[in-house]
């Protein structure tokens, strides 16, 4: 069964990095997401991207993210200047069309020291 | 007002317990809905879709009432491995999922 994959699993950073994490969602998906979780909260939405742009983001996500699709197959997301308040769990997920079904990637773990 | 929220919860049930989840959401103008289930420090994985007309997948039915802005998630006969948060989620327009803060299970022998 196609799945979502992300890498690294962990990755543990210094504030003020910068730290690049990585997706390859399921092949013949066109639309691509970026969520957090913050350790005993909820799920919440970063950003959409969809035909090689971003089609929605979130409040979150600010000047210091970016995404981008370098290939036909990985994913990235960019956080330019980590903060402490970064550290979290950041899912990948991707969907065949909008509003429909979503798969994630199992995850990174990001801790900002 | 949140704009998704779910039962506080933690539900402890016995096993073979019938078990329901409720959610309600703030926009009206809500296009789609799903239930996933995420076990810890796991990636979210989908449930079910929930459709207008109610769904049923095994022991598990959802139930959607747009007039009340009101999903459930219904569970029978439950099982050790059904134990998990259940998370309501809600796309509201274009590509802009909203997740509810999930409600915790745990199955008891």
């Amino acid at each position: 069964e196609p799945e979502v994959t992300q890498t690294p699993s962990h990755q543990v950073t210094q504030m003020g990095q910068e730290v690049i994490l990585r997706c390859v969602p399921i092949s013949n998906h066109l639309y691509f997401y970026w969520y957090r979780q913050i350790l005993g909260q909820k799920v919440e939405f970063l950003v959409s991207f969809y035909n090689n742009e971003i089609s929605e983001k979130s409040e979150i996500f600010d000047d210091q993210f970016s995404v981008e699709r370098p290939d036909g197959s990985n994913f990235t997301l960019k956080i330019r200047s980590t903060k402490l308040e970064d550290s979290a769990m950041y899912f990948c997920a991707s969907t065949s069309q909008g509003r429909e079904t979503q798969y994630f990637g199992p995850g990174t773990r990001l801790l900002v020291l | 007002r949140k704009e998704v929220e779910q039962d506080p919860g933690p539900f402890n049930v016995p096993e073979g317990a019938t078990v329901a989840f409720n959610c309600t959401y703030s926009n009206s103008a809500s296009q789609s809905f799903f239930w996933y289930r995420q076990d810890c420090r796991k990636e979210p994985k989908l449930l079910m879709s929930v459709y207008s007309s109610g769904n049923e997948d095994g022991r598990f039915t959802a139930q959607l009432n747009r007039a009340s802005q009101y999903i459930s998630l219904l569970i029978r006969d439950s099982k050790l491995s059904d134990s998990a948060t259940y998370l309501c989620v809600v796309n509201n327009y274009g590509q802009n999922f909203v997740f509810g803060p999930g409600t915790r299970l745990s199955v008891l022998p």
